[in-house]
């Protein structure tokens, strides 16, 4: 049961413009989200979070936008840079760390 | 601080054997995560170990198994190995709560 999903397996920008990253869940009980960065050959590294009782956060060119009523988050990148290619995973997780993850979406910033 | 290890990275089995997976956490972590990964499917939920108990569990059938040590080192075990269970195994450790530090993985194939 895919109770994250991320619709975009793959996204193209030019670097310095801002990279948009979605991803939609359907479990309501969802109460923290994550994002998470991946390089080939290596685990996927914590990105940021939010917790349901925000709307936003932000660390540095990162900033998570989440939308309850929607059951939506996206991820912000900015400026974007060639060193922001990788794979990002979307999770979800309700308790503990029962997570869910999304499919993930391939960044690719040209120069 | 040393991160997540596992081992083997990488390993080759038959259809029919049976594989065990290693996993040391971060020390000090007493949750440890067990995740597939396959292309297209992302990162989906095997199960979760909190001091030596499995917490949660997701939607993988009984030849999936695992275990805690009291030192937090885990193990993963796959029975009567399917070609499918072919896939990227990720293990991850957090203090009991998000977020999960991962390893990069185990790299399996079944023949």
């Amino acid at each position: 049961d895919q109770q994250v999903k991320q619709n975009s397996p793959s996204l193209s920008v030019q670097e310095g413009r801002i990279s948009i990253l979605n991803c939609d869940y359907t479990n309501s009980m969802f109460d923290y989200f994550l994002w998470y960065k991946k390089y080939p050959a290596e685990g996927p590294t914590f990105l940021i979070s939010i917790s349901s009782i925000k709307d936003k956060n932000e660390d540095g060119r990162f900033t998570v936008f989440l939308n309850k009523s929607a059951k939506h988050l996206s991820l912000h990148i900015v400026p974007s840079q060639p060193g922001d290619s990788a794979v990002y995973f979307c999770a979800a997780s309700a308790r503990e760390n029962d997570m869910r993850f999304g499919a993930g979406t391939r960044l690719t910033v040209k120069p | 601080k040393a991160g997540v290890t596992q081992t083997p990275r990488y390993l080759i089995k038959t259809r029919g054997q049976q594989v065990t997976l290693s996993c040391s956490p971060i020390s000090g972590h007493r949750s440890v995560s067990w995740y597939q990964q396959t292309p297209g499917q992302g990162l989906q939920f095997l199960f979760e170990y909190f001091s030596e108990t499995q917490r949660n569990k997701g939607n993988f059938p009984g030849r999936f198994s695992g275990r805690q040590f009291s030192n937090s080192r885990s193990e993963m075990n796959v029975s009567t190995l399917e070609l499918g269970d072919s896939a990227l195994y990720l293990c991850a450790s957090s203090l009991g709560t998000p977020p999960l530090h991962f390893g990069n993985g185990t790299r399996l194939t079944v023949t």
